[in-house]
């Protein structure tokens, strides 16, 4: 079993949808659970960080983490062709291994 | 906002040519990263240094690749002797604590080996 899934895409959406972007993961160590944006040829840019269950809210961006069912979700309201991008997962563990362990990331397409 | 910036943005090199890639992490952060993408897949760790030495590294940074910070605003990776399967993206990222603090990225170098 992968340590981290992240459905690839492309997820095509029309201007103003709802986006849903999900991982799961198997590894319990995991405690920090974070969401990056990357552009075409730039680095990953941090979006969302948390580290507990339940929701965080940050404009238009909100981040769920379900630990009991090693989920993450990243939902995107009113999305916008800026928003096109590929979006990565990324986990920390709290003790042993200190390095991100990032998913394969799902590229969104946003329809103008 | 402070960012962290990455020279050069694109390197050509033949193959077994030392190259460096250089890193300026944010002013304050203690903790350095190097990852790696190559086109397609997914980002991966390399190595992570903190107060001068390595403190975790990964199977792909083996002795063909060194870090370095050899002065106080500068944090480079070496590779020694290139091969072809080099070539990928490498960003640099720091953080200001350890245990979970998000990382910050640089936009990386494109290391292109012919």
């Amino acid at each position: 079993q992968k340590e981290v899934e992240q459905d690839p895409g492309p997820l095509s959406v029309p201007e103003g949808a709802i986006v849903s972007l999900n991982c799961t993961y198997s590894n319990s160590a995991f405690q920090y659970f974070m969401w990056y944006r990357q552009y075409s040829r730039k680095g990953p840019e941090l979006l969302m960080y948390t580290y507990s269950s339940g929701n965080k809210e940050d404009g238009r961006f909100t981040a769920q983490v379900d630990k009991s069912s090693k989920y993450i979700s990243l939902f995107i309201r009113d999305s916008q062709p800026s928003d096109s991008a590929t979006y990565l997962c990324a986990f920390f563990m709290d003790t042993g291994r200190r390095a991100l362990t990032f998913g394969s990331g799902t590229r969104l397409q946003v329809q103008p | 906002e402070p960012e962290v910036t990455q020279t050069p943005s694109h390197q050509v090199t033949q193959m077994g040519q030392e190259v460096i890639l250089r890193c300026v992490p944010i002013s304050n952060h203690l903790y350095f990263y190097w990852y790696r993408q190559i086109l397609g897949q997914k980002v991966e760790f390399l190595v992570s240094f903190y107060n001068n030495e390595i403190s975790e590294k990964s199977e792909i940074f083996d002795d063909q690749f060194s870090v370095e910070r050899p002065d106080g605003s500068n944090f480079t990776l070496k590779i020694r002797s290139t091969k072809l399967e080099d070539s990928a993206m490498y960003f640099c990222a720091s953080s200001n604590r350890e245990g979970g603090s998000p990382l910050h990225f640089g936009n990386g170098t494109r290391l292109t080996v012919t």
